[in-house]
């Protein structure tokens, strides 16, 4: 079963542009939903993170929206550089269970100058 | 001191053979986690670890699969009798603690089982 359903799997945007990715969660005991970035042959990179008690998170030019109705949350890539073109994966999980971490099955980004 | 660190980087085994991974948090962090990452399965979760215990074992594939912890720090992956199913990147994450904080990700061991 799987807990996490990201979309879309790849996307383009130009330089300037605003990448958006979405996931959506089945398990509403999950409290914690972080934002990871890996690049080729590296290992995930904590990218941003949200608890279900706000609706929105900005770090610089990223973003997550949370709606927690919806089961629900997003990010927002504002001004996207090629820089940034690498596989961003969602994630989810519950404090009271140490925390492991539940993945979407990640989106590839494409930033063309 | 420095993040987490994984061993070998990169390992070539034969179909049966035993294999062993280690991976290094960061200082000084008690929970300790280890995924998988496959082309087909994605990002998974295998164990976790606070302190030396493990907790959690549910994303544990099978039996040829364990893992330890040692003085809260150095933790082993044993894959027994690899099968090529098995042929994935290993991650290691750490977390201050097993509730509150981020993990952070070490860069893997990409495993070959031919």
């Amino acid at each position: 079963q799987q807990q996490v359903k990201q979309s879309p799997q790849s996307l383009i945007v130009q330089k300037g542009g605003i990448s958006i990715i979405n996931c959506a969660y089945e398990n509403t005991a999950f409290d914690y939903f972080p934002w990871y970035q890996q690049f080729p042959g590296k290992g995930p990179a904590l990218l941003i993170a949200i608890r279900p008690d706000v609706s929105e998170k900005k770090e610089g030019r990223f973003t997550i929206s949370f709606n927690k109705s919806a089961k629900q949350f997003s990010l927002h890539i504002m001004d996207s550089q090629p820089g940034d073109s690498a596989t961003y994966f969602c994630a989810a999980s519950m404090q009271a269970a140490g925390n492991k971490l539940t993945f979407g099955g990640g989106t590839r980004v494409l930033v063309k100058p | 001191g420095a993040g987490v660190s994984q061993s070998p980087s990169n390992k070539v085994t034969e179909k049966g053979k035993d294999v062993e991974l280690r991976c290094d948090p960061i200082s000084g962090h008690t929970a300790l986690y280890w995924y998988r990452q496959s082309l087909g399965q994605g990002l998974e979760f295998l164990i976790y670890f606070q302190g030396n215990s493990a907790p959690d074992k549910s994303g544990l594939p099978s039996d040829r699969f364990s893992a330890e912890r040692t003085g809260g720090s150095v933790s082993t992956l044993t894959i027994q009798r690899t099968q090529q199913e098995d042929s994935a990147v290993y991650l290691c994450a750490s977390s201050l603690d097993g509730y509150l904080y981020e993990q952070y990700f070490g860069p893997g061991t990409r495993l070959t089982v031919t």
